[in-house]
């Protein structure tokens, strides 16, 4: 099985840093997704790490441990636009795929 | 290039009834995924179509099941509809098999069970 672990809401201001953590446990550790789901759509991909480290991609970076089970994404320059939901995902066992419940972040001018 | 489309938008049922949630992928891509999003729960995995057949199911019981067609659309049905069926059921595909391929979301099908 596998248990993934993320805050449930924080509130940031506009221009500032924010970091969303997930930790997680499991077996079979194979990749780990973060996609954004903003209110009443559909959740689009922001990034993939299968290799301990920092993925970098705009204002949007993605780190990874798989010796402690910890990811987080950043986001940089925030923008009113980057208020959603940001889960993470977990690809494990016998090619299966498990989300977290999702970070809401809520920007504020 | 058309992305996921699924149908309908919305679907009103009562308990008991049936539900038919339809799903239509990314042209060429062939692994369609389905996933139930309950208020205040995360993403919770049901099943993965790859070529017309099932190859992984989530935990849930036997009266959700579906179908891939020669096409790639998939269908997604939910017998015997019980109250707590209530969410949002998103539809996803990939290029080919395998989770560690990236999901392309459809807006989903929000689905009240009174």
């Amino acid at each position: 099985g596998q248990n993934i672990d993320q805050p449930t809401e924080m509130t940031a201001t506009e221009g500032a840093i924010v970091q969303i953590n997930c930790t997680y446990q499991t077996s079979g550790f194979n990749g780990l997704f973060w996609y954004q789901q903003h209110a009443g759509e559909a959740p689009t991909f922001l990034s993939y790490n299968v290799l301990d480290g920092l993925e970098e991609k705009g204002r949007f970076s993605s780190f990874l441990s798989r010796s402690k089970g910890y990811s987080y994404l950043l986001l940089k320059e925030l923008q009113m636009k980057d208020s959603a939901s940001y889960l993470c995902a977990l690809i494990y066992g016998n090619n299966r795929l498990a989300f977290g419940k999702g970070n809401q972040v809520v920007v504020i001018p | 290039e058309a992305g996921v489309t699924q149908s309908p938008t919305h679907l009103i049922k009562t308990r008991g009834q049936q539900a038919t949630l339809r799903c239509s992928p990314i042209s060429g891509h062939t692994s369609v995924y389905w996933y139930q999003q309950a208020l205040g729960l995360g993403l919770q995995f049901l099943l993965w179509y790859d070529e017309g057949e099932e190859r992984n199911r989530g935990n849930f019981p036997p009266r959700f099941s579906g179908r891939q067609f020669p096409n790639y659309s998939s269908e997604l049905n939910v017998n015997a509809l019980e109250l707590e069926d209530s969410a949002l059921y998103l539809c996803a595909s990939s290029p080919m098999g395998g989770p560690n391929e990236k999901l392309f979301f459809g807006s989903g099908t929000q689905l009240s069970v009174l």
